[in-house]
């Protein structure tokens, strides 16, 4: 079973500024997944990254894909409140029957 | 209207009891599951349906018992209750059960606390 290792635990910011979370992993991914949960709801999709290097915008978070598919980053541009949340990255297998394995995410607290 | 709903949203009970949690999807996907997150917020998956039949049957105690009576629906059972069992528990639908694409929908958690 791959570990997938999620940096920082928890960040804690000012509206306006930018955060960058990582997701790594020792093996080739084989394709990974972003999601963000807000308290007392389940996690939401935000993108699936599948080629190596690719990078996909949604709004103001960017998030690439390593080269070697080993490692992902979400990138969140001008932080708002609304972007306080669990940002959790979740490999997808392609031999497990949609089996989703999770890092232990990353907390997010941005302050007005 | 919820696409992926979950009763009760608490569960509050003694060690020892049985308990079942609800779910139940308007979506029409084929594939359902259930996930246990803990207090450290580590989300893994336990049991996973497609048409009605597991596919997904991950080290779960045997205490845990999933039902699906229709696409639809996947409840789970759990029988003699114990501490460590004191999560959250969600429940989730997909249209498939491959495809690296395809999307998890999850409802919104039960709660659950045994004392």
């Amino acid at each position: 079973t791959q570990l997938l290792e999620q940096s920082p635990q928890f960040l804690s910011i000012q509206e306006g500024e930018n955060l960058t979370v990582y997701c790594n992993s020792s093996s080739v991914f084989s394709s990974l997944q972003w999601y963000r949960q807000e308290p007392g709801e389940g996690p939401v999709l935000l993108v699936t990254v599948v080629t190596g290097g690719e990078v996909k915008k949604l709004k103001r978070l960017t998030f690439q894909f390593g080269d070697a598919r080993k490692d992902s980053s979400l990138h969140i541009t001008a932080a708002q409140t609304g972007d306080t949340g669990l940002y959790l990255c979740a490999e997808k297998t392609t031999d497990s029957w949609g089996k989703l394995q999770f890092g232990a995410g990353t907390q997010v607290v941005v302050t007005p | 209207d919820t696409a992926v709903s979950q009763t009760p949203k608490y569960l509050v009970t003694q060690m020892g009891n049985d308990k079942s949690i609800k779910c139940e999807q308007n979506l029409g996907h084929d594939t359902m599951y259930w996930y246990k997150q803990d207090s450290k917020k580590f989300l893994k998956i336990m049991f996973s349906y497609n048409n009605k039949e597991l596919i997904i049957n991950e080290t779960v105690p045997n205490r845990f018992s999933p039902k699906s009576p229709d696409k639809a629906h996947l409840n789970l059972h759990i029988n003699s209750l114990e501490l460590g069992d004191s999560a959250v528990y969600f429940c989730a639908s997909s249209q498939t059960s491959g495809g690296v694409l395809d999307e998890q929908f999850f409802g919104p958690g039960t709660r659950l606390t045994v004392l």
